[in-house]
């Protein structure tokens, strides 16, 4: 049963360039995270979304960050126009149910480098 | 004030020892509780979830008061591959993205 799944598990831009992120969840899981753990720093929540539903977005940047999580396919978490600030680590959870405090489960990140 | 709070370390046990965490949380309205452990440049694994009630997972011990809002964990006979780092994370209900403390590290010393 394979865990959650990240890729590219590492990913370098240059600045003002576009990055995407793809995450797909464990199989069985319908609710897809994601979270950005910035160098030395806890993680923080970005977005949380469901198939072709964006349920909470509250931990987005309010420019250049889009997520979305289609019907078929992985969820992506796309970053335009990169800068130097966005270099972190970008965690996606999955978990089988969106309420009452079920377990999330971390895939391995991706380490974005903007140089 | 921070949402969840931390003791940063680093702790330095000895083989064997019991050590203890706390972390405390600001949001009363905060429905479920977790620790995670997290190795370096790794992603954060769950360790247990934290129940009023208080439970017990082999050498982990978690729990939960909501009146003082502190979450507490337990590891007993520690070993080298404890050495980690243990996030506090919170559910504060509503918006189902998880709170996290910035982590305890503890390191186990042969």
């Amino acid at each position: 049963n394979a865990g959650v799944m990240q890729n590219p598990r590492h990913l370098v831009r240059r600045r003002g360039q576009e990055a995407r992120l793809r995450c797909s969840p464990m199989k069985g899981h319908s609710h897809v995270y994601w979270y950005r753990q910035l160098p030395e720093e806890g993680l923080k929540f970005m977005v949380y979304l469901q198939k072709e539903n964006i349920i909470d977005e509250s931990g987005m940047p309010k420019e250049r960050f889009s997520a979305e999580f289609p019907k078929e396919g992985p969820s992506i978490l796309r970053i335009q126009q990169v800068v130097r600030g966005d270099s972190a680590a970008y965690f996606c959870a999955s978990s089988p149910r969106g309420t009452g405090g079920y377990e999330q489960y971390f895939g391995p990140g991706t380490r974005l480098t903007v140089t | 004030r921070k949402e969840v709070e931390q003791d940063p370390g680093p702790f330095n046990v000895p083989e064997g020892a019991t050590v203890a965490f706390n972390c405390t949380y600001s949001n009363s309205a905060s429905q479920s509780f977790f620790w995670y452990r997290q190795d370096c440049r790794k992603e954060p694994k769950l360790l247990m979830s934290v129940y009023s009630s208080g439970n017990e997972d082999g050498r982990f011990t978690a729990q939960l008061n909501r009146a003082s809002q502190y979450i507490s964990l337990l590891i007993r006979d520690s070993k080298l591959s404890d050495s980690a780092t243990y996030l506090c994370v919170v559910n504060p209900g509503g918006a189902d993205g998880l709170t996290f403390g910035k982590g305890t590290h503890l390191i186990i010393q042969p």
